[in-house]
């Protein structure tokens, strides 16, 4: 079956510091990867969209200097929150699915605490 | 602007009985909606989806109807279980497999024994 293993689950990092989360996909090729981050709220923001061999897309209020991200391969996927704050705090989520496919598949989050 | 609107925010039905999820769409371009539900503590996970083709999905208990010319489409969870309590997400897609998932703002569904 297709799973998508994300780490680490929850991180607390001071204010100002940058913390790195990782997501690998098995069972299928994750072509396109998305990251989002749910709010206390439980709204979802959709941060970027990145898909392998093209460049990654933004949303609005999100940039590549904040959380830049990595997607070198059709399994893995990373992403930075660099000089974090309060405002980061939440569950981030990456959700990758294969070309041709319609189900995304969540990993199990990272809950990011800023102190 | 919400591009996904989802209501009601909360429900809370007997167990036994039919609970009804409403969503609703902006981008006619949308051609995949999902609905994923979350357990606390842990990660929306896929639970039934729907393509304009069709303007019904059963899976089990879990049924969708669709509604293209009213860009609407809600989730039927029949016979209830205090299992099913949990956040419910519908979202909307467009062309391409781009895997760009707008997701509403949930509604929380608590179905009381």
């Amino acid at each position: 079956g297709a799973l998508v293993y994300q780490y680490p689950r929850r991180t607390i990092c001071k204010s100002g510091t940058s913390m790195r989360m990782e997501c690998q996909a098995v069972g299928f090729q994750a072509t396109s990867v998305a990251w989002y981050r749910q709010s206390p709220q439980k709204t979802f923001e959709l941060i970027a969209l990145s898909t392998v061999n093209s460049a990654i897309k933004y949303e609005q209020n999100f940039t590549q200097e904040k959380f830049p991200i990595s997607h070198p391969n059709l399994s893995f996927s990373s992403m930075t929150v660099l000089n974090a704050y309060l405002e980061d705090r939440g569950l981030y989520l990456c959700g990758a699915r294969d070309w041709g496919e319609e189900t995304l598949y969540f990993g199990s989050g990272t809950r990011l605490t800023v102190l | 602007q919400q591009q996904v609107r989802q209501s009601p925010q909360s429900l809370t039905v007997w167990e036994g009985e039919t609970a009804i999820l409403n969503c609703s769409y902006e981008d006619s371009t949308f051609d995949y909606f999902p609905w994923y539900h979350q357990f606390p503590g842990e990660s929306p996970a896929l639970l039934i989806a729907i393509r304009p083709v069709s303007n019904k999905k059963e899976d089990g208990r879990f049924t969708i109807f669709f509604n293209k010319r009213e860009k609407k489409f809600s989730l039927h969870i029949a016979d209830s279980q205090p299992g099913d309590s949990a956040t419910y997400f519908c979202a909307a897609s467009g062309a391409g497999n781009t895997g760009k998932l707008i997701f509403g703002l949930g509604t929380t569904l608590q179905v009381q024994p």
